[in-house]
C-alpha cells in the first residue's frame, strides 16, 4: 500500500467546526475512493472519484459532507460542522483502473479523526 | 444480508503454525472480486492476496493462500508458518462485477500469534 498519502494522520476538531481530510493517490492511479471505519467494525464506502468527477457517492450522508478530487493536487473529504458521531478513521484508497473485478485498491495509512 | 462475513472476532495461533480465518460471501454476480486486507496496531490497511471468481486455482502469495470454495461461498485465508508480525486484524472483502466501485468489507478477524 506504499503510495497512497493521506494527511493528517490524526485530526481534532470541536463540534461545530470543519474537518478537511487529504489524500494523494498512488503513482499513476486516476481513481479514488474514501471509506470511513468506526470502531470495531470494517470499511464502509463513501465515495467514488475520478480526476474533476464524482462517480459513485451512494455511502454519503446527505448532509454536510462532500468529496472533491480536482485536477491538479489531492482529493479532499470535506466534513462540515463535525459531530461526535463523525469521530472514526477515514480511509482513502486508489486503483489503477475503475473496472474490472481484479482491480485492486490501494490504501492510505488514514486519517483518525476525534471531534471533542 | 450481510455482503461479508467473519464469525471469528478473535483467533489465536502459536508462532510456526498455521492459521484459517473464514470468510463468506454473499453476491449474485457471476463475476466478482475476493481480497484480503490486513490492519496492523498501526493502522494502515495492507492488501494481502486476491482471488477471482473465475479463477480455477485457488491464489496464492508467498504465506498466504486463499482457500475458494466457490459452491459454499467462502473465502478463507491461510497463513502458514506464522511469525510474530502477523499478529493483526485481517479483513475480507469484495467487489462485486466488473463495474462495482466499492469494496465491502467484514467485521474483520483479530489474530494473535503467540510466541
Amino acid at each position: 500500500n506504499a503510495g497512497v498519502m493521506q494527511n493528517p494522520r490524526h485530526l481534532v476538531r470541536r463540534r461545530g467546526q470543519e474537518a478537511r481530510l487529504r489524500c494523494s493517490p498512488m503513482k499513476g492511479h486516476s481513481h479514488v475512493y474514501w471509506y470511513r471505519q468506526l470502531p470495531e467494525e470494517g470499511l464502509k464506502f463513501m465515495v467514488y472519484l475520478q480526476k474533476e468527477n464524482i462517480i459513485d457517492e451512494s455511502g454519503m450522508p446527505k448532509e454536510r459532507f462532500s468529496a472533491e478530487f480536482p485536477k491538479e493536487g489531492p482529493s479532499i473529504l470535506r466534513i462540515q460542522q463535525v459531530v461526535r458521531g463523525d469521530s472514526a478513521a477515514y480511509f482513502c484508497a486508489s486503483s489503477r483502473w475503475g473496472s474490472l473485478a481484479k482491480n485492486i485498491q490501494y490504501f492510505g495509512a488514514g486519517t483518525r479523526l476525534s471531534v471533542l | 444480508a450481510q455482503k461479508i462475513t467473519q464469525t471469528q472476532p478473535g483467533m489465536f495461533v502459536q508462532e510456526k503454525e498455521a492459521v484459517t480465518l473464514d470468510c463468506t460471501y454473499d453476491t449474485s454476480d457471476q463475476s466478482y472480486g475476493l481480497f484480503w486486507y490486513k490492519q496492523p496496531s498501526s493502522g494502515e490497511m495492507i492488501f494481502l492476496i486476491y482471488q477471482g471468481s473465475y479463477d480455477e486455482q485457488n491464489a496464492t502469495e508467498g504465506r498466504y493462500s486463499l482457500n475458494f470454495q466457490k459452491a459454499r461461498k467462502s473465502a478463507n485465508l491461510v497463513i502458514s508458518a506464522s511469525q510474530l508480525g502477523d499478529s493483526a486484524m485481517y479483513f475480507c472483502a469484495m467487489r462485486e462485477g466488473d463495474t462495482g466501485n466499492q469494496f465491502y468489507f467484514g467485521t474483520g478477524t483479530s489474530l494473535t500469534v503467540i510466541p
